[in-house]
C-alpha cells in the first residue's frame, strides 16, 4: 500500500511567522509532487509542484524535496490569517495517479 | 490552469436513487479524474476518465456503482448509483494540465456535495 503521510495538526502559528508542513511518502519510484490548499467548503487548489531534490520557491512559498528521505515539505513564509486552510501533499504515482495524504491544518493566529 | 465546472455543485438524494455529476472543462483535455472526499478525509481517486474507451477504475471502485461516460476532450460525467448513506462525499473531477517544463499537474473543479438520505 503506497502511502503519503502528513501531520494532521493543527499547527498553529502567529501571523508573520513561518509555517512548516511536511510530508513523507513511501513509494520510492515518485517522480512528481504537489502541495495543494483546501478551504473548507472548497475544491483543492495548487499551490506548489516539484520535481527535483532541492528547493523552489514561488512568492511566500518554498517547497522543498529530497527523494533519498522521501520527504517533502511546504515553507510559508510572513504567514497570513488568510493561509488558514488545510494543506494536501500529493505524490503522483504511474499513470499519473495522485495519492493524496490526509492533510495538514494550519491555523495562523492574527 | 483550467476552467472547470461541475454541475449538480450539491445535492440531497434519497437512498436508492442515482446521481449524474457533470464535469465541463474549457478546453480539449486528455487526461480526467474522478475523486470522492468522504466527511474529513482526504481525497480517494475513483477511477480515470479516458475519452474514446472505458474508464479505469481503482481498487475499491466498480462500474456498475460509479458508472462513467466520456464522450469528448472537454466532458465527463459520473453517475453514483443505487445510493446509501455511505455515498455522502464531495465528488471531484479533475484535469491534467501540463505546465510548460511540468509533468501530470492537476487541476480540480469545484466540486460536488452529495448528501444521502
Amino acid at each position: 500500500q503506497k502511502e503519503v503521510e502528513q501531520n494532521s495538526g493543527p499547527l498553529s502559528v502567529p501571523e508573520g511567522a513561518i509555517a512548516s508542513l511536511n510530508c513523507t511518502y513511501s513509494d520510492r519510484v515518485s517522480q512528481s509532487f504537489f502541495w495543494y490548499r483546501q478551504y473548507s467548503g472548497k475544491s483543492p487548489e495548487l499551490i506548489m509542484s516539484i520535481y527535483s531534490n532541492g528547493d523552489k520557491e514561488d512568492g511566500r512559498f518554498t517547497a522543498q524535496l529530497n527523494k533519498a528521505s522521501q520527504y517533502v515539505s511546504l515553507l510559508i513564509r510572513d504567514s497570513q490569517p488568510s493561509d488558514s486552510a488545510t494543506y494536501l501533499c500529493a505524490v503522483n504515482e504511474y499513470g499519473n495517479k495522485l495519492v493524496f495524504g490526509a492533510g495538514t491544518i494550519l491555523r495562523v493566529k492574527s | 490552469s483550467a476552467v472547470i465546472s461541475q454541475k449538480p455543485s450539491r445535492d440531497i438524494c434519497q437512498r436508492g436513487t442515482s446521481l449524474t455529476i457533470q464535469c465541463q472543462v474549457d478546453s480539449q483535455v486528455t487526461m480526467m479524474f474522478w475523486y470522492r472526499q468522504q466527511p474529513g478525509q482526504s481525497l480517494t481517486l475513483i477511477a480515470t476518465a479516458n475519452q474514446g474507451s472505458e474508464a479505469t477504475y481503482e481498487s475499491g471502485f466498480v462500474i456498475d456503482k460509479f458508472p462513467i461516460s466520456r464522450p469528448n476532450l472537454t466532458f465527463s460525467t459520473l453517475t453514483v448509483s443505487n445510493m446509501s448513506p455511505e455515498d455522502s462525499s464531495i465528488y471531484l473531477c479533475s484535469v491534467e494540465r501540463p505546465l510548460a517544463g511540468e509533468t501530470d499537474t492537476q487541476y480540480f473543479g469545484p466540486g460536488t456535495r452529495l448528501t444521502v438520505l
